[in-house]
């Protein structure tokens, strides 16, 4: 059965940085694009970063609001993806979901808390 | 960007009400786009994909339909399980953006 699972999530202050990463299983991760998606405290679905296959050169995209900020990367030996984040906001508060195949397989999540 | 515009944002309907929950993309996306219902507490769940076409597992009253840059998600026969959050995704191009939600719930 595929699974993603998340980690690395937790309370940081306002500037500071943080890595979640995501441990895929049950598919062939390499030739998977990646994502991750993120939901704010009460809010709807946030698409934040995507990561293509390296037939693709890895491409990396990135949501407006997090640009400059966020990186995303990802192991294809370890079947893991990451998402560093740095120079955090208030904002940025939010659960942090991995999807893979466009939204067909989706992670648990990881709350990730950015406040002084 | 393109936008998507989803409507409406709740939605009150009965058991066994037909419903109809709608996204407007603001350039073309051909049938690059997807629907999934988010329960609360858990993660959202693929219903839709190719604008049309139903994810594995997914009851068959559920229904996804274009009309030009119109997209809609359609429950023939509501039933207790389905009230929950529904959100478009369209994944023509990077980034891609999800409609703000619809929440369904009983009348």
């Amino acid at each position: 059965a595929v699974q993603l699972v998340e980690s690395g999530g937790g309370l940081v202050q306002p500037k500071e940085s943080l890595k979640i990463s995501c441990a895929a299983s049950g598919f062939t991760f390499s030739n998977a694009a990646m994502y991750w998606v993120r939901q704010a405290p009460g809010k709807g679905l946030e698409w934040v970063a995507r990561i293509r296959t390296k037939p693709n050169n890895y491409a990396t995209y990135y949501a407006d609001s997090v640009k400059g900020r966020f990186t995303i990367s990802r192991d294809d030996s370890k079947s893991m993806v990451y998402l560093q984040m740095d120079n955090l906001k208030t904002e940025d508060t939010a659960m942090y979901y991995c999807t893979a195949d466009s939204g067909g397989y989706w992670g648990q999540g990881v709350m990730v808390t950015v406040s002084s | 960007d393109i936008q998507m515009t989803q409507s409406p944002s709740s939605l009150p309907a009965s058991l066994g009400d037909r419903v109809t929950i709608t996204c407007r993309a603001s350039q073309d996306i051909g049938n690059y786009l997807r629907w999934f219902q988010q329960k609360p507490g858990k993660s959202p769940r693929l219903m839709i994909y190719g604008a049309t076409n139903l994810a594995a597992g997914v009851p068959s009253r559920f229904s996804g339909s274009r009309s030009g840059s119109d997209y809609s998600l359609t429950i023939s026969s509501l039933e207790s399980e389905d009230m929950a959050d529904y959100y478009c995704l369209q994944s023509k191009e990077s980034p891609n953006t999800f409609g703000a939600g619809t929440k369904l719930e009983l009348k």
